[in-house]
Formats: structure tokens, C-alpha cells, sequence
């Protein structure tokens, strides 16, 4: 697709639910990320792909976050058993190769709200 | 540990005049840096990025940042502002290939009429 593409865009959740949020990067490309961004702050890291390969997970803040992307294109990250701290914007983002010399892409994410 | 500072929680600028939101970083290695844009509602947009070579950067939107390694700035500029500027704007640093950037806590431009 032309852009990054994120679904749903917003999603209301019981304390306890699992969540499941899906990414659509752009065509092609190798690089995929996650990132959190609470109300009011900065991006922060949680996971990146290179490929269907998960070469960093270490900014998923518990067990209970999850990310995959099986073949390489589409990326879904679950939350299970959410918390109201969980309550915040999911963005993913992509970059044509594994350097990240490029700029990265970011989708408009998804608001997630923890209830 | 590696960090981006953006001073400044907001800007006030007037409509036509020059505007600068300020960045500096601590990381160790030759960085590659970057600014990114957010409307409310809107993912991030790439306005500019900075890998190696001339260290005054032209980005959108008739912005630009230098690169001062002394002083380990990456301030954003732009010459004369306009009220479609108003927006989030986030400082980002990667430290090397194949790793995630990481964002500074952005600071709020306004640009008034």
C-alpha cells in the first residue's frame, strides 16, 4: 500500500481483555516497528522485525505484550490480560531496508483505552 | 545511557518570524538523527534526517536543522514561520544499523496569526 496502515484505529477494552493490534507496513519493506506513545510523551521503543525475524523485543514492558509478523509483511501486536497502564497510542512503523539509513514510516496508529 | 533532551515543553512564535525547537542528545558513536512531525491525531511525519556529510540539513516544509557535534545539538529551524506549522514535533536519535530510534518527549510549536 502507499502508506503504513494500522487496525482498528481506536479500541475500548475491559480491564482483563486481550487485544490484538494489526499492522500493514508498506510493500517491500524489511524493517518493522513497534512503538508506545503515552499521552503527553515521546515514541517509545517495544519490538523490531527484520523480516518475519523479532531481532529486539527488549522495550516490551511484560510478558503479557506480544508481537509477531509469520511472514514477513503483517505485524500484530496482543496484549493479553490488559491493564490500564496498557491505555495508550500503538504505533508501527516501517523502513525499506535493514540499516534504517532511510526515513522510518509510521502509521496513525492505534488508540488503545484501558477501561 | 542514550537520551534525547528537547529543552522546551513548547514555542511560541509569531506568524512570519524565524522559530527554533531545540534537541540535543547523548549517545556514544556518530548518531543518526532525525525530526518528525505529529498532528493531532496523525502518526509521525518525516521532516528531516541527518546520517553524515554537510551538517546544515534542508527538510518539508522549508525546514532545516544543523548538526553541531561539539555542542551534541540537532536544533530545528525554519526562516519565517506560518500557522500550519503549529504541531508536535519530535527529536529522534539512532545509534547504529538495525536498531530502533529513539524519541525525545517532543515539544508543542505555536505559531500565531
Amino acid at each position: 500500500g502507499a502508506g503504513v496502515s494500522q487496525s482498528p484505529r481506536y479500541k475500548v477494552a475491559k480491564r482483563g481483555q486481550d487485544v490484538a493490534l494489526r499492522c500493514d507496513p508498506i510493500s517491500g519493506h524489511v524493517s518493522l516497528f513497534w512503538y508506545q506513545q503515552a499521552l503527553g510523551q515521546g515514541p517509545e521503543f517495544l519490538t523490531y522485525f527484520q523480516n518475519e525475524a523479532q531481532l529486539d523485543k527488549s522495550g516490551l514492558p511484560s510478558d503479557r505484550f506480544f508481537a509477531e509478523r509469520p511472514e514477513g509483511s503483517v505485524s500484530t501486536l496482543k496484549i493479553q490480560r490488559t491493564q490500564q497502564e496498557d491505555s495508550a497510542v500503538y504505533l508501527c512503523a516501517s523502513s525499506p531496508g535493514g540499516q534504517g539509513q532511510s526515513g522510518y514510516t509510521f502509521g496513525s496508529g492505534t488508540r488503545l483505552t484501558v477501561v | 545511557a542514550q537520551s534525547v533532551a528537547q529543552p522546551e515543553d513548547q514555542v511560541n512564535v509569531a506568524e512570519g518570524n524565524p522559530l527554533t525547537v531545540k534537541c540535543t542528545y547523548s549517545v556514544s558513536g556518530n548518531p543518526y538523527l532525525f525530526w518528525y512531525v505529529q498532528y493531532p491525531n496523525r502518526g509521525l511525519q518525516f521532516l528531516l534526517k541527518y546520517i553524515t556529510g554537510d551538517n546544515l540539513v534542508k527538510g518539508s516544509y522549508g525546514f532545516e536543522a544543523e548538526f553541531n557535534k561539539s555542542q551534541t545539538s540537532f536544533h530545528l529551524k525554519k526562516p519565517s514561520a506560518l500557522v500550519s506549522d503549529s504541531a508536535l514535533y519530535f527529536c529522534a536519535v539512532r545509534v547504529k544499523a538495525g536498531t530502533a530510534l529513539i524519541f525525545g518527549k517532543g515539544t508543542t510549536l505555536s505559531v500565531s496569526s
